[in-house]
Parts: structure tokens; C-alpha cells; sequence
């Protein structure tokens, strides 16, 4: 069983468009985000999610949101696709929100805005 | 945030010892320690994680010394399958992990 699946795993769309991207957690945690790795390869937290209360990285456009369900779920919406929304998208989870608690991270979805 | 510095790339052949270093000169009093690994096209994947001296598990083991200014992963006999990124992050549990950076990783090349 996948503790950490996201949808879709290759996402190719047009600039201006809207996307979704789709993240599930099977481990019981209480705490989900979204990470972007870029082309250099930096992991940077975009969202946390704990409990109903959601923490925004300030650096995040407003185009990006993220829609929580249920605990479970954390998905990822984006409004009107830029270039330079081009990277890795991953999703994680731990237990709760500290440091000793793991990240459990998903496989990652791949976007590319041409 | 604690800034931590470690190594671009690695080689080592197949069958060695592996320890990667990480510094973190303003690493704070409440910050852990903490490894993750990634391989090509995957999420990164916990390691260990310690706050002083020597945590082992199945997996690697990590050397802290006792002024906690670097660290270092240790890799026993590494195999083909270890090739991959290696993260060092510092942390506390009251920041969570929005002030934690993974910064650049050390990218490890078993050689067979």
C-alpha cells in the first residue's frame, strides 16, 4: 500500500490554464504540506496543513491553493499556470508538526507549463 | 534558521564506509538533527535523525559531537542502491518544519 500517492504523476498544460493536483495519505497522520522542487533541485515548503489550520510560505503566489477535505487529503490548486511554475510538486505528511515527527513524502508530481 | 553546509557530490566504490558531514555552525539549543535521502524521481526518504552523540539504526548511523556544530552520516559498506541525494536538516520542534531548509543535498555515487 502507497502511504503517500499523489495525482497525477506528469502534469503538461498551457500557460494561463488552471491544474489540480491531488495528494492522499494513508498513515493516520495529522499533518500534510506541499514541497516544489525546482530545476536546481531545491526542496522548498510551500503549505502546511495541521488540523484545519493551514500555514502559508509568504513567498507562495496567491494563485496556489491548497484545499484540505479531510485529513487525509491535501490537494493543490493553481490558477493561471506561469512558466516558472515548472518543477517537482511533492506532498508529505507526518505525524503531527514537529522535527522529530518524519516527513513522509509522495513520489512527486512532474509539472511542465509550456 | 540554522544554516547547514555539506559537500555537492561523493564518490565512493561499492563495499566502503561512507560519512558525509553536514555543518551547521548556529545550530540552536532545541535543534534535531535530521537525514533524509532521495533517490531519482521519488519523494526524500527519512534516514535518522539525533540530537547528540551516536544514533544508529538499520539503516546508517550519526555522529554528533558535543558542541552539535556538524554532523556526520555514516554509510556502512555502501551498494549501487545507495546512490542518491543526502539532506541534512536542522530543526526544532517549535518551528515545525516551515523553518526548516533542505537546502542543496550531497549527491552520492556508489561506483561499482
Amino acid at each position: 500500500d502507497t502511504a503517500v500517492s499523489q495525482t497525477p504523476k506528469y502534469l503538461v498544460t498551457q500557460m494561463g490554464n488552471d491544474k489540480s493536483i491531488k495528494c492522499e495519505q494513508n498513515l493516520g497522520h495529522d499533518t500534510m504540506y506541499w514541497y516544489k522542487q525546482d530545476s536546481k533541485k531545491f526542496l522548498k515548503i510551500m503549505f502546511s496543513y495541521n488540523n484545519k489550520e493551514l500555514i502559508i510560505n509568504e513567498t507562495v503566489p496567491n494563485r496556489f491553493s491548497p484545499k484540505s477535505p479531510d485529513k487525509a487529503h491535501l490537494n493543490l490548486h493553481i490558477n493561471s499556470l506561469e512558466l516558472g511554475d515548472s518543477a517537482v510538486y511533492f506532498c508529505a505528511s507526518s505525524q503531527d508538526e514537529q522535527i522529530r515527527s518524519p516527513l513522509h513524502f509522495g513520489n512527486g508530481t512532474r509539472l511542465t507549463v509550456t | 534558521l540554522a544554516k547547514t553546509t555539506q559537500p555537492i557530490s561523493m564518490d565512493s566504490y561499492e563495499g566502503q564506509e561512507v560519512n558525509i558531514t553536514c555543518s551547521h555552525n548556529n545550530i540552536a539549543t532545541n535543534d534535531y538533527i535530521t537525514w533524509y535521502q532521495q533517490f531519482p524521481s521519488q519523494g526524500p526518504r527519512f534516514i535518522i535523525q539525533g540530537y547528540k552523540t551516536k544514533v544508529t539504526n538499520e539503516v546508517a548511523s550519526l555522529f554528533i559531537p558535543a558542541d552539535r556544530k556538524s554532523s556526520t552520516l555514516s554509510l556502512p559498506r555502501v551498494s549501487l542502491s545507495d546512490t542518491a541525494v543526502y539532506y541534512c536538516l536542522v530543526g526544532a520542534d517549535s518551528g515545525g518544519y516551515q523553518k526548516v531548509t533542505f537546502g542543496t543535498g550531497t549527491k552520492l555515487q556508489v561506483i561499482p
